[in-house]
């Protein structure tokens, strides 16, 4: 079954950096593109970044530009996100998802997600 | 950016209602919208993809509508375990956005 596991959150200071990890299992990884979606708590659901199937195309959220660098290892099955320069407004949990393919777009499959806590 | 409001952001209702959620967009996004159920403690799922196809495994009850800028989630009778936190989601251009959401409460 389609499993998506979070991990690397925790309490940082401010300033600080912090790489998420996602492992994906039961589905052929190489072919799905993935996003981070963050949630701060008590907030709606956030789009943060992308990167596509092979890992050339890369989008991100205005307000994370040039602090966050997602990426992917396709023979590890791992998706990444690499955050420097936390911010206190990106206190959140972090979702790992999957986007379906191009004939059934949509989140389709989330991680239970990793909390990031930035706190002096 | 484009932008989604939802309306209302709250709806009480009770089980076996009718519930009809709504989704604008601030600009045209044709059919690249996408509702997705948020329960307390837990991830997201996706609903509808496409405006108006039921993901499978979603009850029929579900339905989806619209494109263009104007979207509408329907609950056809409402069940015990549909009270939760309604999405929607355009991804026809990046940044891909969200509606702030709906919380339908039990009345």
């Amino acid at each position: 079954q389609v499993q998506l596991v979070e991990s690397g959150g925790g309490v940082v200071q401010p300033g600080r950096s912090l790489r998420l990890s996602c492992a994906a299992s039961g589905f052929a990884f190489s072919t799905y593109s993935f996003h981070w979606v963050r949630q701060a708590p008590g907030q709606g659901l956030e789009w943060v970044a992308f990167v596509s199937s092979d890992g050339t195309l890369k989008h991100y959220r205005e307000s994370v530009k040039g602090r966050f660098t997602i990426s992917r290892d396709n023979f590890k099955k791992t998706v990444s996100l690499q955050i420097s320069g936390l911010r206190r407004e990106d206190t959140a949990l972090y979702y790992c998802v999957r986007e379906g393919n191009y004939h059934q777009p949509g989140f389709d499959y989330w991680g239970q997600g990793t909390l990031i806590a930035v706190s002096s | 950016d484009i932008q989604m409001t939802q309306s209302p952001s709250y709806v009480s209702a009770s089980v076996g209602d009718r519930v009809t959620i709504s989704c604008r967009a601030s600009q045209g996004i044709s059919s690249w919208l996408a509702w997705y159920q948020q329960k307390p403690g837990r991830a997201p799922t996706l609903l509808i993809y496409s405006a108006s196809t039921l993901q499978s495994g979603v009850p029929s009850r579900f339905s989806g509508s619209g494109s263009g800028t104007d979207f509408t989630l329907t609950i056809s009778s409402l069940q015990p375990e549909d009270f939760a936190t309604y999405y929607c989601q355009q991804s026809n251009s990046f940044p891909f956005t969200f509606g702030q959401g709906t919380k339908l409460e039990i009345k």
